[in-house]
């Protein structure tokens, strides 16, 4: 039978402080990388993506840092607004031409 | 506008009936894929088509079957086989494998 998937790891922040969310990707050919929000009942929406000639990109409140040496892929959010409540995603292609694979989330819950 | 459909938003079924739910996309995309989404858990590949005509198990297959007769047109039904139906599935595009992903609003099953 399928297996039971852990419950999603949360993080509870302020409204105005920074939030930072951590993904460790498994496979070191990943050359593709992407952050998703998910709001609830909704599909996910793409935010950033990088690329692994990249270690930083920058977005609108977003950015997205890439560790290659130690596969680790991170979203820092600036100051947090209640709209940024919601699930959060990395995904990876695995290789060039493969098709990508998500991480198991992570719930971010802005506090007033 | 273009993006991607899935329809119904919300399905009820009685057990052991077979029931299919509809993607559609236009924009053009060549990929198409299929994830379950169980509360609180992150995302699992059912099937995806990189191609019309073509499609390739993800990883939890089982009590499901997909088609691809039309580009644009990905359709997923559950099957009596499958023993725990009841989730949130989402549909998804992409211009091909190992590029952001694009995806639909999702349909809620529930089969009592």
């Amino acid at each position: 039978g399928e297996s039971v998937g852990l419950h999603l790891p949360t993080l509870s922040v302020q409204e105005g402080d920074n939030s930072i969310i951590n993904c460790a990707y498994s496979n070191s050919a990943s050359d593709y990388f992407i952050w998703y929000k998910q709001e609830s009942g909704k599909g996910p929406q793409f935010i950033i993506d990088i690329r692994s000639n990249m270690d930083k990109r920058q977005g609108q409140r977003v950015t997205v840092l890439l560790n290659k040496t130690v596969k680790h892929l991170s979203l820092q959010i600036a100051a947090t607004q209640p709209g940024d409540s919601a699930v959060y995603f990395c995904a990876e292609n695995g290789a060039a031409g493969n098709k990508l694979t998500f991480g198991g989330g992570t719930r971010v819950l802005v506090k007033p | 506008d273009g993006g991607i459909t899935q329809s119904p938003k919300y399905l009820f079924r009685k057990e052991g009936q077979n029931v299919t739910l509809s993607c559609e996309q236009n924009l053009n995309h060549d990929a198409m894929y299929w994830y379950r989404q169980d509360p609180g858990q992150g995302l699992r590949l059912i099937y995806y088509s990189q191609i019309v005509n073509d499609f390739q198990k993800g990883d939890i297959a089982e009590g499901y079957s997909v088609s691809r007769e039309k580009k644009e047109s990905f359709p997923l039904t559950v099957t009596s086989a499958q023993k725990n139906p009841t989730a949130f599935y989402l549909c998804a595009s992409s211009i091909r494998e190992s590029t952001e992903a694009f995806f639909g609003q999702g349909t809620r099953l529930t089969v009592v």
